[in-house]
């Protein structure tokens, strides 16, 4: 079974660019997590998906970061314009359902370095 | 605000010893605990999920353990091995169902 894919793996921009992450669940799978894992410090959950629908977005700083889950696979998280305090791991996850008991499958994530 | 505490943030053994990590917790309505795996440019792997009805999980040489009443838990790793060298992470799924993770411990095991 093929895992999570996640790409670019490493970007590197200049501040006030803009830059878009892109994620692939594992097949079937109808929840889609975006989190943001600054060095030294556990992952924090921007957004989650059921289907293309929005759970929960609380975390996500929407002035400057979207995402969208077009037909309820793929997924893109963009900054724009980035800040040098974005310079993180985004790590995409993904599973069966949104319920408690489900394990969350981890991509391999996409390193982000803003000067 | 619900926070996840690790301790410690980094370790050094050698190979072989028997470690333990700890891992405390404020929210006292959790519906599980988990321990995940990270190595360096790569994503999280699940290494052991602790329902909030039990007490403890095994697999391998690796055994969790949950205690809700103190907001405790701790991962015992048996005999390490230099390939256990990574940051293990904790993380509970509380009311909101959605993940929260502490901030790691880096374990390296030397030769």
């Amino acid at each position: 079974e093929a895992g999570v894919a996640q790409s670019p793996r490493y970007k590197i921009i200049e501040k006030r660019q803009s830059v878009a992450f892109w994620c692939n669940p594992i097949s079937g799978h109808a929840t889609l997590y975006w989190y943001q894992q600054i060095l030294g410090q556990g992952p924090k959950l921007l957004i989650q998906f059921q289907n293309n629908g929005v759970v929960d977005d609380s975390q996500l700083p929407k002035d400057r970061f979207s995402a969208e889950r077009l037909k309820g696979v793929d997924s893109t998280l963009k900054i724009q314009p980035a800040k040098l305090e974005d310079s993180a791991v985004y790590l995409c996850a993904s599973s069966l359902s949104a319920g408690a008991r489900e394990t969350q499958y981890f991509g391999p994530g996409t390193r982000l370095l803003v000067l | 605000k619900q926070e996840v505490t690790q301790i410690p943030a980094a370790l050094s053994v050698p190979e072989g010893e028997n470690l333990v990590l700890n891992c405390s917790f404020t929210d006292s309505a959790i519906y599980n605990l988990q321990w995940f795996r990270q190595d360096p440019g790569k994503g999280l792997t699940s290494l052991l999920l602790i329902q909030s009805s039990q007490r403890e999980q095994t697999s391998g040489r690796l055994n969790a353990s949950l205690d809700k009443s103190s907001g405790r838990s701790t991962l015992y790793i048996a005999a390490s091995q230099p390939g256990d060298s990574a940051t293990y992470l904790c993380a509970y799924t509380g009311t909101a169902s959605k993940l929260t993770f502490g901030t790691g411990t880096r374990l390296q095991v030397t030769l």
